[in-house]
């Protein structure tokens, strides 16, 4: 049981660039999460899924989209890459609404 | 929305000694407390949570008190060890309805000195 895995571990991404941060999860949680944490911060929370084929926004959604087509993965898309998505993102998952679990994180530069 | 306050930011105790860090929340309809120690280079993880139907809850040396009136919790860990040394997250959420999502505050780095 692996829990909540997350590629890649680092990247670094040119202004204007794309790329995709993936999350996966073995436990058949219906709830999953992205954050992000920013140096001296606490996490926020970006978008959020409540099962396969549904997603919303968090506290912080611009610059970003999800998809969720099936329960184990929950993918996290930047289009264009800006210095202010530099930060560490975070994916997680909970079986009923409170108690999540987290990944390992992305560290994300963008120059 | 929710908004979570955490103090201190750094927090240096003597080993073997308690450490306490105190959190305040705005939303009286939170009612899901969690603690998360989150050590350099990995994810948070949880520790510790409460509900908002218990007013404390303990495992080992952690602890958790949950002051709904006031609207603050806090965590207090005992006889503190080298491995404790961590940032710590409260975090505020709303089982049930409205937006999911946990709230966090900005953390805690707890310095355990020898």
């Amino acid at each position: 049981n692996a829990g909540v895995t997350q590629t890649p571990k680092f990247r670094i991404l040119k202004i204007g660039q794309s790329m995709t941060l993936q999350c996966t999860q073995d436990m058949n949680h219906n709830y999953m999460y992205w954050y992000r944490q920013d140096p001296g911060m606490g996490l926020k929370l970006i978008y959020y899924s409540v099962g396969a084929g549904i997603t919303d926004k968090g506290e912080v959604p611009n610059g970003y989209n999800v998809s969720r087509s099936t329960t184990e993965d929950f993918p996290l898309r930047l289009e264009l890459a800006a210095p202010s998505q530099t930060s560490v993102y975070f994916c997680a998952s909970s079986w009923t609404r409170d108690t999540q679990y987290f990944g390992p994180g992305t560290r994300l530069t963008v120059l | 929305g929710e908004n979570v306050e955490q103090h201190p930011s750094t927090l240096s105790v003597q080993e073997g000694d308690s450490a306490v860090i105190k959190c305040t929340y705005s939303d009286s309809a939170s009612n899901y407390f969690p603690w998360y120690k989150q050590e350099l280079g990995k994810g948070p993880q949880l520790i510790i949570d409460i509900r908002s139907n218990v007013g404390e809850k303990k495992d080992q040396r952690i602890a958790v008190t949950l002051n709904k009136t006031a609207k603050h919790f806090s965590l207090h860990i005992t006889e503190t060890q080298p491995e404790d040394s961590a940032v710590y997250f409260c975090a505020a959420s709303r089982r049930g309805g409205g937006a999911d999502g946990l709230t966090f505050g900005k953390g805690t780095h707890l310095i355990i000195q020898p």
